[in-house]
């Protein structure tokens, strides 16, 4: 089985940075993924990190260490747009199991 | 480009009765996936789908059944609702073959918000 573990709820301020944390316990991995979710609305692909490191996309960034079980996504330049939540999801072989989930709410 | 589309947006039953919810993909997609999403859980796995065919239980497929019978299509039925089903489903497909393609992520459709009285 996997476990992962994210913080509920984050708040920050525009413009400001901010870094949410993913941790998780799996049996294998093949991938972790990060995405967004505004309320009402469907997830969206952010980032995708197999190996160690960080991959960065414009104002978001995502940084792995598999030997620690541990991610993070970071997000620069914060916009009011960026209030949603974030799931972080790591993928066995095949298929992906997604954490609860972090609210991030952002306030001018 | 339709990407994934999911039938019906919303539905309100009755406890006991029975409906299917349709999720259609016109990307070629092997792997198709059935979430429902309740307040403070996250997305929980129902049952997914690796292929035409085929269909193998997720993390939480106790009251749900699927069918897969078409590669572009996934079938979620209830057969007896119950007030604990009331919450958001996605339906979801991906793309993986080979290696080199371990980076395609999901793509969700626009969910279904079941309420059951």
């Amino acid at each position: 089985g996997q476990n992962i573990d994210q913080p509920t709820e984050m708040t920050a301020t525009e413009g400001a940075i901010v870094q949410i944390n993913c941790t998780y316990q799996t049996s294998g991995f093949n991938g972790l993924f990060w995405y967004q979710q505004h309320a009402g609305e469907a997830p969206t692909f952010l980032s995708y990190n197999v190996l160690d490191g960080l991959e960065e996309k414009g104002r978001f960034s995502s940084f792995l260490s598999r030997s620690k079980g541990y991610s993070y996504l970071l997000l620069k330049e914060l916009q009011m747009k960026d209030s949603a939540s974030y799931l972080c999801a790591v993928r066995d072989r095949y298929i992906p199991t997604f954490g609860r989930g972090t609210s991030l709410i952002v306030h001018p | 480009n339709a990407g994934v589309t999911q039938t019906p947006k919303f539905r309100v039953l009755k406890t006991g009765q029975s409906m299917t919810l349709l999720c259609a993909q016109d990307m070629n997609h092997e792997y198709m996936y059935w979430y429902r999403q309740d307040p403070g859980m996250g997305l929980r796995l129902i049952h997914y789908s690796v292929g035409e065919g085929t269909t193998a239980k997720g993390e939480v497929p106790d009251g749900y059944n699927v069918s897969r019978l078409k590669k572009q299509n996934f079938l979620l039925g209830l057969e007896s609702a119950a007030p604990s089903q009331t919450s958001v489903y996605f339906c979801a497909s991906s793309y993986f073959g080979l290696v080199s393609d371990s980076n395609q992520p999901q793509h969700f459709g626009d969910g279904t918000r079941l309420s059951i009285l």
